[in-house]
């Protein structure tokens, strides 16, 4: 069993639909939570960072961690075309310093105009 | 500013042949680290650097692979004797210090096909 899993989709939406990503992780040791978009042929960007359970927001996009259920969510409203790309969530514990990044398989995203 | 920047951009290579690929960081920023991503998958650590030393290679795959950052900046990846499973794409990333809360920045990657 992976220690991070997601679904990879892809998932296809009418733009303005809000839209759900999620995934689950087995190790308690991750206390930081990430998410990543990832367009075509580039390297991942940064969109939302966590460590603690429950909701972070930041525009249209929603951070939500629940660690009791190790389970995080991704929620973005009024999606746009612009938002087609592969969502990955990403989460660290702590090493003492630097981020031992570990992935999910990420989902591909598309908006549809 | 300029981000992270990695070259070649694709490398295609035989079985069995020795490729290095280069990673420039963002000035200034101490902690580097590299990733392999498959296709349909997502990065998978492989080491960190803070400033020259290599401080985690446990996501090394064998001993094939390598990597060095002898100035403390730029960093290049070394796959000796590659095979056709090495075929992926080869991220860099950086961050100013390397600590829990960091953002990493990525740069574009290297596509290595292995024939």
């Amino acid at each position: 069993q992976k220690e991070v899993e997601q679904d990879p989709g892809p998932l296809s939406v009418p733009e303005g639909a809000i839209v759900s990503l999620n995934c689950t992780y087995s190790n308690s040791a991750f206390q930081y939570f990430m998410w990543y978009r990832q367009y075509s042929r580039k390297g991942p960007e940064l969109l939302m960072y966590t460590y603690s359970s429950g909701n972070k927001e930041d525009g249209r996009f929603t951070a939500q961690v629940d660690k009791s259920s190790k389970y995080i969510s991704l929620f973005i409203r009024d999606s746009q075309p612009s938002d087609s790309a592969t969502y990955l969530c990403a989460m660290t514990g702590r090493t003492g310093g630097y981020q031992k990044v570990t992935f999910g398989t990420g989902t591909k995203l598309q908006v549809i105009p | 500013g300029a981000g992270v920047s990695q070259t070649p951009s694709n490398k295609v290579t035989e079985k069995g042949k020795y490729v290095e690929l280069r990673c420039d960081p963002i000035s200034g920023h101490t902690a580097l680290y590299w990733y392999r991503q498959s296709l349909g998958q997502g990065p998978e650590f492989l080491i960190y650097f803070q400033g020259t030393g290599a401080a985690d290679d446990s996501g090394l795959p064998n001993d094939r692979f390598f990597a060095v950052r002898p100035e403390g900046s730029v960093s290049t990846l070394k796959i000796q004797r590659t095979e056709r499973g090495d075929s992926a794409v080869y991220l860099c990333a950086s961050s100013p210090q390397g600590a829990d809360t960091d953002t990493q920045y990525f740069g574009p990657g290297t596509r290595l096909t292995v024939l």
